[in-house]
């Protein structure tokens, strides 16, 4: 358990939909980023907070929209979903933006 | 421009067979080289980090090196629990990771 926890596991939903995934990072860790993992392929880095502000950005799509709130809990909105939006999505924390990450358990998102 | 290669794809080995992955990586300023570890549908699991070349780290049957141009992981004597697909990545300058495709090892009993 590596302490980065991820809400929901599951997600199921139709074209067209918004969601919002949640995750709360590691006690102490300040950083937090978000991957995108189709199926078999690797890991996209879509976004990065550090103490509630934007501090890289990589594929992430003007679709999609993230945040870091005071309490360092951070939220990925998914808009206008697609069909090729159905992945698994993965938050990662850090003491310090750019040591060792730690991954939560990671949010499957069918889109129908 | 920045790139991280894993080499092979994928690995199949028989169990106490040893082998090596390999993690060739171009990279301005090398901050750090990460290995993890990820199973079918989990988030990856921190391995390693490694800093400078000639640094070597260990655990259990795993033992990653780093040159200037590439890391190794070694596996010795590998377990059928050891079937995963291992991801390499490096940390640049700009402090962001890159991150390899990722090796799929195969241990068969």
């Amino acid at each position: 358990d590596s302490g980065v926890t991820q809400t929901p596991k599951h997600l199921i939903t139709a074209t067209g939909q918004r969601v919002t995934l949640r995750c709360s990072p590691r006690s102490g860790d300040l950083s937090v980023y978000w991957y995108q993992q189709s199926l078999d392929q690797g890991l996209q880095f879509l976004i990065q907070y550090y103490n509630g502000e934007e501090r890289a950005k990589g594929n992430i799509l003007e679709r999609f929209s993230a945040q870091q709130f005071p309490d360092l809990h951070s939220e990925l909105n998914l808009s206008s979903l697609e069909l090729g939006d159905s992945a698994l999505y993965f938050c990662a924390s850090s003491v310090v933006g750019g040591n060792e990450q730690f991954f939560g358990p990671g949010t499957r998102l069918t889109v129908l | 421009e920045d790139q991280v290669t894993q080499s092979p794809e994928a690995l199949r080995l028989q169990e106490g067979e040893s082998s090596s992955l390999n993690c060739s990586y171009t990279v301005s300023g090398l901050r750090g080289l990460f290995w993890y570890r990820q199973d079918p549908g989990k988030g990856p699991e921190f391995l390693f980090t490694l800093y400078s070349a000639g640094e070597e780290k260990e655990k259990e049957r795993l033992k990653a090196t780093l040159t200037k141009k590439e890391s190794f992981l070694h596996i010795t004597a590998p377990k059928p629990e050891d079937s995963a697909t291992y991801l390499c990545a490096v940390q640049g300058s700009n402090y962001q990771l890159i991150w390899g495709a990722g090796t799929k090892l195969i241990i068969k009993p």
